[in-house]
């Protein structure tokens, strides 16, 4: 079975700092997704950036972009210009590539917070 | 695009009773997932329907929950005999078909208190 491990409960970064989520993952299989997701307080979790595990390129959406090391299983998220609104819990998924499973499976997360 | 909406949002009951929660996901996607997330955890994978068919279980889904898609719409998600233990955020998400990387839109899920 897939893990997906996350080793930062908690992270704080300056507004308008850089900060990078750590996060990393246990697979046998060579075809997958990578996520991170977002879950700001009382509210829906929204995808923030997906990688494709055959794209050697790293993920980029805007002030969003990651560090895809695929021999390492590590996939860590950094976050640029930090506003206050990026404050939330920060969740990293896999999910497989191939047929028969459809589910997301989930790190424990890392709450960020943004200092003003 | 109004998202995935579920109903209630919150539900407060007490052991021993029945609870439904519902999903409606987003119009056009035929994929419909129920996840259970309890405080300081990440989402865990409950079941996934493709249309009306449930096609994928976990072993967390005991025999006491139940989930249906009857018309491959909305769906619900029944516990019967409800424990403490059972008290937890429950998030259902859609996508549409193709691959698997294709992104699962959340709803913001429907919070159940179990006394």
């Amino acid at each position: 079975a897939q893990t997906v491990t996350q080793s930062q409960p908690e992270m704080s970064v300056q507004e308008a700092e850089t900060v990078t989520l750590s996060c990393t993952y246990d697979t046998s299989e060579s075809d997958y997704y990578l996520f991170w997701y977002k879950q700001p307080p009382s509210r829906q979790m929204i995808l923030v950036i997906r990688q494709e595990a055959y794209k050697q390129q790293n993920a980029t959406e805007n002030r969003f972009s990651v560090n895809f090391q695929k021999a390492a299983k590590s996939f860590s998220l950094k976050i640029s210009d930090s506003q206050l609104g990026d404050a939330a819990m920060y969740f990293c998924a896999y999910r497989t590539g191939g047929a028969g499973s459809y589910q997301l499976t989930f790190g424990k997360g890392t709450k960020l917070s943004v200092i003003p | 695009d109004t998202g995935v909406s579920q109903d209630p949002r919150h539900k407060i009951t007490k052991r021993g009773q029945n609870v439904t929660f519902r999903c409606d996901p987003i119009s056009e996607h035929n994929r419909l997932y129920w996840y259970r997330q309890t405080l300081g955890q990440g989402p865990e994978f409950l079941t996934y329907f493709q249309n009306e068919a449930q096609l994928e279980k976990s072993r967390l889904l005991s025999d006491r929950f139940s989930a249906e898609r009857p018309k491959g719409s909305f769906s619900t998600l029944e516990i019967q005999r409800t424990e403490q233990g059972d008290s937890a955020m429950y998030l259902c998400a859609s996508s549409l078909g193709g691959t698997t990387g294709n992104t699962i839109y959340f709803g913001e899920g429907s919070w159940l208190t179990v006394v």
